[in-house]
């Protein structure tokens, strides 16, 4: 049973503010959420980490409802530099559980 | 701070030669990984090490053996490739396997074509 659920591939424009939502209506008392960024022919780099509400860093805010069961990736003012592949994770243990990357999130920004 | 260290960057082999894949941290993480990537996938992990003296499997071990030399060093051995094993392999590190320090640094990857 898959631990997360992203769209496969979104499409928006230079200046925009993107969200991405993340499903993970499994998700255990202990997991916490994070979001890597990955471009081609580089490995996956950290984009953000939250457990819940709301957590912002300079590059991405990363919004976690009461529930937890989603959450959302919003990046501000996007540019053509952030076409990539997003990849949404959760993970509470020290075994496998939470490390598959799944297929992720293609974002495509066009000028 | 180099990061994470992987080598070779390219390789190409035949059916059923054997090689290893290096990698190292310099960042003093107990955890360390190994990813596969095929076209158009996500990652998949193959061998994982929580801390210096441990390996586990992970989704696609079969095929592969790991080796956790010290807390810097982590390699990964293909004893007899096979073309189902050509993929992009990543190496990553952690500080802790726990969720909420589980922030991992990858390498640049190792391209490996088996023929």
């Amino acid at each position: 049973l898959a631990k997360t659920t992203q769209p496969i591939s979104m499409d928006s424009y230079e200046g925009q503010e993107v969200n991405i939502t993340c499903s993970h209506n499994n998700i255990a008392t202990n997991d916490y959420i994070t979001w890597y960024q990955q471009f081609p022919s580089q490995g996956p780099r950290f984009i953000i980490q939250g457990y819940k509400t709301k957590v912002t860093n300079e590059v991405a805010s990363l919004f976690i409802p009461a529930d937890r069961k989603s959450s959302t990736l919003s990046l501000p003012r996007v540019s053509l530099s952030d076409t990539a592949v997003y990849y949404c994770l959760v993970r509470s243990g020290g075994g496998a559980d939470g490390l598959t990357f799944g297929k992720g999130t293609h974002l495509i920004i066009q000028p | 701070n180099a990061g994470v260290t992987q080598t070779p960057k390219f390789q190409v082999l035949k059916t059923g030669q054997s090689m290893t894949l290096q990698c190292a941290q310099d960042m003093n993480h107990n955890s360390m990984y190994w990813y596969r990537q095929d076209p158009g996938m996500g990652l998949r992990l193959i061998y994982y090490s929580a801390s210096e003296g441990t390996t586990d499997k992970g989704e696609v071990p079969n095929g592969y053996n790991v080796s956790r030399l010290n807390k810097r060093e982590f390699s990964l051995r293909l004893e007899s490739a096979a073309p189902s094993q050509t993929s992009v392999y990543f190496c990553a590190s952690s500080e802790s396997p726990r969720g909420d320090t589980h922030e991992q640094y990858f390498g640049p990857g190792t391209r490996l074509t088996v023929t």
